[in-house]
C-alpha cells in the first residue's frame, strides 16, 4: 500500500520567513500529487496539484511545489510567509490506473504557525 | 452551485447510538468518498463509491456502512457508535477523468460520549 510522509509535525515561523514543507511518498508508479490547506475550523482547500509536465508547480497565495521523481518528493515552498498562512497543510497522493478511482492517500499533516 | 453539502455539521452521540451522515453533490460526479480526520493522522479513507449502486471499502471501514442509492447522494452510517469514532468526517466527490476535480464538503464534527 502506498504511504505519504510529512516530515514536520509543527513548524513555527516569523512573518517574511521562507517556508519549505517536506512530503515523500512510497508508490513507484505514476501519481498525481496535491497540497491542501486547512484553516482553523474550515474544510480542505486545494493549494496546488501536479499531474504531468513541468515539475515546478505554482498554486494559489504564492505557494509552489517541486516534484522530484527520483526522490519521490513533492515539497511545498513559499518565499515569504504571512500571518494569514497559519493553518494545517496536507500532502496527498493519488496513483493512476487500475482500481485507483482517484482515491487520495494523505500525509499526517503539518501545522504551520506564523507569528506577526 | 452548492458543490458538496454535508449534514449535519455537528453531532454528539452516546455510545451505542446510531446515526447517518448525508453527503450530497450537485456536480454530476461519478466518484464519492468518505474520509475521517484525526489529529496527527491526516485524512483516512473509510468507504468510497464509483457510481450509483456501488460501494467499496477504504482504509478504515470497520464500524461504518455506506449506501449510494442515488448518484448525487452518499450516506455514511454508524450502527453502534463508539468513542473511537469521535472524529471529523469529510465527504468528497470527483470527476471520472484524468484531471481530477476533487471537491470536499465542509465536514461533520462527531463526538461520541
Amino acid at each position: 500500500a502506498q504511504s505519504v510522509s510529512q516530515h514536520n509535525h509543527h513548524v513555527i515561523l516569523s512573518e517574511a520567513a521562507s517556508l519549505e514543507l517536506g512530503c515523500n511518498y512510497s508508490y513507484g508508479g505514476t501519481v498525481n500529487l496535491f497540497w491542501y490547506v486547512q484553516y482553523p475550523g474550515q474544510h480542505l482547500q486545494l493549494l496546488l496539484k501536479y499531474f504531468s509536465g513541468d515539475p515546478l508547480v505554482k498554486g494559489i497565495k504564492g505557494f509552489e511545489a517541486e516534484f522530484i521523481k527520483s526522490k519521490f518528493s513533492f515539497n511545498l515552498r513559499k518565499p515569504s510567509v504571512q500571518w494569514s498562512d497559519t493553518a494545517e497543510y496536507f500532502c496527498a497522493v493519488s496513483r493512476l490506473g487500475g482500481t485507483s478511482y482517484g482515491k487520495l492517500t494523505f500525509g499526517q499533516g503539518t501545522i504551520l504557525t506564523v507569528h506577526p | 452551485n452548492a458543490g458538496v453539502t454535508q449534514t449535519p455539521k455537528f453531532r454528539v452521540l452516546k455510545t451505542g447510538q446510531s446515526m447517518t451522515l448525508l453527503c450530497a453533490q450537485d456536480m454530476n460526479h461519478e466518484y464519492m468518498y468518505w474520509y475521517r480526520q484525526d489529529p496527527g493522522m491526516g485524512l483516512r479513507l473509510i468507504h468510497y463509491s464509483v457510481g450509483e449502486g456501488t460501494t467499496a471499502k477504504g482504509e478504515v471501514p470497520d464500524g461504518y456502512n455506506v449506501s449510494r442509492l442515488k448518484k448525487q447522494n452518499f450516506l455514511l452510517g454508524l450502527e453502534s457508535a463508539a468513542p473511537s469514532q469521535t472524529s471529523v468526517y469529510f465527504c468528497a466527490s470527483n470527476k471520472v477523468d484524468r484531471v481530477y476535480g476533487y471537491t470536499f464538503g465542509s465536514g461533520t464534527r462527531l463526538t461520541v460520549v
